[in-house]
């Protein structure tokens, strides 16, 4: 059974703080590994990840993925209180995508 | 504006009776596939169609139907055969048969269904 898990399950910080999210997973015909923003409803994507050792960016964010060990991570330097929101990590094989329970981060002011 | 539209946004429905959550898009994608999201955890995958007429069961089918008689359409049914259908519903769309794209979803902004 394909398996996507992520952790922390939650998380608080303080502006300013920079935070690292973890994503493991396991599943067959495995193609790309995806992350996602969650802030009220519906999911916005950040950044899809295809070849172990290349780093994404985009502004703070980053994301990496490492095909050996099965594992992401999502960093996000500096953070802002407008970065409060569900972080969602997502397997894609063969035509569908299998996601983690996501983790909540909080950014106190 | 591209997007996909999700009806209604919220639904309440007594035990016993099937309602029809609505997705349409109009971005031309052609897969379209239904989450299921509780409190504190993340999507589940309830079915996905990758071209019209034609749909997958996902890892949570059981008490639900879809149909996908149109590109751009993809309702979901959940039947009262669904033992704890109280969940907030999401849609999403994605192109398919392109590797470097298939992959990034779209989302609706969810239905949430409450059953009384």
């Amino acid at each position: 059974e394909d398996k996507v898990v992520q952790s922390p399950l939650s998380l608080v910080v303080h502006e300013g703080d920079t935070v690292t999210l973890n994503c493991s997973y396991e599943v067959t015909n495995f193609r790309s590994l995806l992350w996602y923003k969650q802030e009220k409803k519906a999911p916005t994507f950040l950044f899809m990840l295809t070849s172990s050792g290349i780093e994404k960016k985009s502004g703070r964010l980053s994301s990496i993925l490492d095909k050996k060990e099965l594992f992401s991570i999502l960093n996000i330097t500096a953070t802002q209180t407008g970065d409060s929101a569900i972080y969602l990590c997502a397997a894609y094989n063969a035509g569908k995508s299998t996601f983690g329970d996501g983790t909540t981060l909080t950014v106190k002011p | 504006d591209g997007g996909i539209t999700q009806s209604p946004k919220y639904l309440f429905r007594k035990e016993g009776q099937n309602v029809t959550l609505s997705c349409e898009q109009n971005l031309n994608h052609d897969a379209m596939y239904w989450y299921r999201q509780d409190p504190g955890q993340g999507l589940r995958l309830i079915y996905y169609s990758q071209i019209v007429n034609d749909f997958q069961k996902g890892d949570i089918a059981e008490g639900y139907s879809v149909s996908r008689e149109k590109k751009e359409s993809f309702p979901l049914t959940v039947t009262s055969a669904q033992k704890n259908p109280t969940a907030f519903y999401l849609c999403a769309s994605s192109r398919a048969g392109v590797p470097s794209g298939a992959n990034v979803l779209t989302f609706g902004a969810g239905s949430r269904l409450t059953v009384l």
